[in-house]
């Protein structure tokens, strides 16, 4: 298994702000990937963070909005620009283990005001 | 357009007893089923997973059923704990594809 670090855990944001969030893998993965947890919705992937190139946004996505750096193989983070309420989710990031499954950070539970 | 859906938001149950949470999937390509626990103010976590070629596995007191002609699979926790009280995820495998999960059921295991 993976030990995955995100941060912050949670914040509050002015809305027309930015907010970086940071994830730490103790071990070397390939690929890392952001969702976003609306209220009272599924997992929604974000984007696919491969280290070395540009990350691939699921439809509905876009780099604008949400930019994604992997400058290593451990360490990804995923910025939510220009921020309006409707950005108000929890935020996971992922690496996939065996046998498909991944696993999770503790998520960034971002309020925007 | 919903591929995994977890019909029931909640589901409550007595400690000791059996919990059954249910998904239903609509993409008949989804080759491997996985279940995630999560408790609040953490990122979900692995509790078992299926295969398209099997119908069941089991890992303690959790149990996974796959119903591929239903398109049904179901989690059985027997005997359900105060501790297992979480939201409960099902998540599909499309090879080479993404992760889909399904809206989540919440447990409340009453002592």
């Amino acid at each position: 298994s993976a030990v995955i670090s995100q941060k912050p855990s949670r914040d509050i944001c002015q809305r027309g702000t930015s907010l970086t969030i940071q994830c730490q893998v103790d071990s070397q993965v390939t690929m890392m990937f952001w969702y976003r947890q609306q209220p009272g919705q599924s997992l929604t992937l974000i984007a696919t963070a491969n280290q070395g190139s540009e990350a691939t946004y699921e439809s509905g996505f876009v780099i604008d909005k949400f930019p994604i750096s992997r400058p290593n193989l451990t360490f990804s983070t995923l910025t939510v620009s220009n921020m309006s309420p409707e950005d108000s989710s929890i935020y996971l990031c992922s690496v996939a283990g065996k046998d498909t499954e991944a696993f999770f950070g503790q998520g960034t539970r971002l309020t925007v005001v | 357009d919903q591929q995994v859906k977890q019909n029931s938001p909640s589901l409550s149950v007595q400690e000791g007893r059996i919990s059954i949470l249910n998904c239903d999937y609509t993409n008949s390509m989804f080759d491997y089923f996985l279940w995630y626990k999560k408790y609040p103010a953490e990122g979900p976590t692995f509790l078992i997973s299926i295969s398209s070629i099997k119908d069941k596995n089991e890992d303690g007191r959790f149990t996974v059923f796959l119903n591929k002609s239903a398109k049904h699979l179901s989690l059985h926790i027997v005997p359900s704990q105060p501790g297992d009280s979480a939201v409960y995820f099902c998540a599909a495998f499309e090879y080479g594809n993404k992760l889909v999960f399904g809206a989540g059921t919440i447990l409340r295991v009453k002592s």
